[in-house]
This record gives structure tokens, sequence and C-alpha cells, in this order.
């Protein structure tokens, strides 16, 4: 069973505009990540927020954690076309296991 | 550095053969793992190994062996390829084992199963 469920599935913005993707998760954790993949590629590390955190920024990237409703919130600001990608987020169980969402699908029009 | 390289990036089998996936880091990482990806699942866990010599299962390790016999490699072998093992595998990294560490992705495997 998977451990985050991204929300929505996909999302379409402008240029410019912010684009908001959500991730809930099941059981208590150490950490989330988020992470990146274009098209036909592997994933890239965006961030990570430590269960202790309730929120992070990296550039136009802003992450909040609510571990008492156990989801997680990805920011992106003034979107540009090379944004568009999937978004994904993992949660690590335990020490070694790492659970990873279904994804948000992001397209940003130029 | 090359970070995490995957060969071969496509592959056809046929239901029943065999066929090792090869996964290599060049970042002295002690954590390598195996995802596979399929459509609408996410990644799922296959199998993954903290250090040389010591490797465990994840979410979905059936139909899967590994082995880590050097810190660079990690392969992956597929014993008798069902349909059902379409998909594309990912091999990943992370300098130590452990839930704070970020992951390095390969560029993946896509496999398909006749």
């Amino acid at each position: 069973s998977q451990q985050g469920e991204e929300d929505p599935q996909a999302l379409s913005i402008q240029e410019g505009e912010n684009a908001t993707m959500n991730c809930s998760y099941k059981t208590s954790i150490n950490n989330l990540q988020w992470y990146r993949q274009n098209s036909g590629r592997g994933l890239v590390h965006l961030i990570l927020i430590r269960s202790n955190e309730r929120e992070k920024h990296s550039g136009r990237l802003r992450v909040t954690l609510d571990t008492s409703k156990k989801s997680s919130s990805l920011l992106i600001t003034a979107s540009r076309a090379a944004d568009t990608a999937s978004y994904f987020c993992a949660t690590a169980r335990g020490g070694n296991q790492f659970y990873f969402g279904t994804g948000t699908s992001l397209t940003v029009i130029p | 550095n090359a970070g995490v390289t995957q060969t071969p990036k496509f592959q056809v089998l046929k239901t029943g053969q065999s066929m090792t996936l090869q996964c290599a880091q060049d970042m002295n990482h002690e954590y390598m793992s195996w995802y596979r990806q399929d459509p609408g699942m996410g990644l799922r866990l296959i199998h993954y190994s903290v250090g040389a010599g010591i490797t465990d299962q994840g979410e979905v390790p059936n139909g899967y062996n590994v082995s880590r016999s050097t810190t660079e490699d990690f392969p992956l072998r597929l014993l008798s390829a069902a349909p059902s093992q379409t998909s594309v595998y990912f091999c990943a990294s992370s300098i130590l084992a452990g839930a704070y560490n970020e992951q390095f992705f390969g560029p993946g495997t896509r496999l398909t199963v006749l």
C-alpha cells in the first residue's frame, strides 16, 4: 500500500501563476520529501521537511507540513514553463524505506 | 561524477526469460535502492541496500533478486520475467542509510515483458 497520495492528480496553470499541490499520508513519519520528475527522466530531489518543522522555503518553493492532519503542501510561486513536470511526495517510515505518492502532473502554459 | 547510471535504457523480454538490470554510482554512497514505476501507482520500493553485503526487501520484492558485492554496484535480477513486471525501473542512492537523506535517481530502464 502506498504511503502518500497527491492531490490534484493534474494541474494546468498559466506561466507566472502559483501552483499548489498537496500530499496526504497515513502513518507517522520522520520527514517528508518532495521530488520532481521531468518526462522520461529520473526523479530529482527538491526539498526535505522534518517532522518537527512546519514550513520550509527554497527559492520559489514553499513546503508546509501539518503532522496532525498528516498532510503537506508544495507551493511553487511565479511558475515557469520549465516547471512542467510531475511532483511526488515521499515519506520515510522507519530508517530505510521510502514511500512515494502517485504524483501531481503540473503543466505550465507559456 | 556520472552520478547514478543504469543500463540498459530499454529492454524487451519474453515471458520466462531472465535478465539483470545494472545500476552503478560513483559518489561512494552507502545506500542504494530499486523502485518500479507504474502508471497511476507512483514509485514502489523493490529492494534496498545499506552497504556492501547487506540487502533487504522493500514493498514489492517478489520475482526480483539483488546483491551488493561492492559499494558502487547494485544489480537487479529478474529470475523469470512475467508481463506484470512490465514497468519503468529506477535505481537510487543516498550518501547514508536513514530517512534524512535525499536520494539521487538514475535515468531509468523501461522494461517490456511480452
